[in-house]
């Protein structure tokens, strides 16, 4: 089974600066997707970033970057100039080609943002 | 667009009772999903449909649970019989039918079972 493991439960960052939330995963598959999801509070969850497993290029979002490490199984995510409505629980999920959409999450960083 | 709609926001209801939640996906959507989210954790997968087909269902979908989505369009959950541990965020999601779409999520329903 795969699992999703993000280690840090909870991070902070002083607005404009930057910071990298981590994430690890376990899979035997080669082909799957990565993604990050922000669920800012008592709001729905919306989609930041994705990662395809056979592109080698980081994926990149105006502030919002990956480093994905596929031999390590590592996928963390880098959010630069930090802006207050950042602030939010940050979750990372997997899912392989043939699972019909079935995402697996990880248990989420809380990310404050200090003014 | 719209947006997933999930109807209501929140339920209080008392152990043994019945409860049915709404979702109503993105219009172009043919895939929807339920997820169970606790307090802190990250949601966990319930089951997915595709038009109106239930493709797969979670060990976590207890025989209490139940869900349907008639004619492909919306969706409802139903708990019989809810017990304290079903208390949780309830939520859906939609995405267009290749399996790196996106999910478009709901604001969810949070259940509390006293």
């Amino acid at each position: 089974a795969q699992t999703v493991t993000q280690s840090q439960p909870e991070m902070s960052v002083q607005e404009a600066e930057t910071v990298t939330l981590s994430c690890t995963y376990d899979t035997s598959e080669s082909d799957y997707y990565l993604f990050w999801y922000k669920q800012p509070p008592s709001r729905q969850m919306i989609l930041v970033i994705r990662q395809e497993a056979y592109k080698q290029q980081n994926a990149t979002e105006n502030r919002f970057s990956v480093n994905f490490q596929k031999a390590a199984k590592s996928f963390s995510l880098k959010i630069s100039d930090s802006q207050l409505g950042d602030a939010a629980m940050y979750f990372c999920a997997y899912i392989r080609r043939d699972a019909g959409n079935m995402l697996t999450f990880g248990g989420g960083t809380r990310l404050m943002v200090k003014p | 667009d719209t947006g997933v709609s999930q109807n209501p926001r929140h339920k209080i209801t008392k152990r043994g009772q019945n409860v049915t939640f709404r979702c109503d996906p993105i219009s172009e959507h043919n895939r929807l999903y339920w997820y169970r989210q606790t307090l802190g954790q990250g949601p966990e997968f319930l089951t997915y449909f595709q038009n109106e087909a239930q493709l797969e269902k979670s060990r976590l979908l207890s025989d209490r649970f139940s869900a349907e989505r008639p004619k492909g369009s919306f969706s409802t959950l139903e708990i019989q019989r809810t017990e304290q541990g079903d208390s949780a965020m309830y939520l859906c999601a939609s995405s267009l039918g290749r399996y790196n779409s996106p999910l478009h999520f709901g604001n969810g329903t949070r259940l509390t079972v006293t």
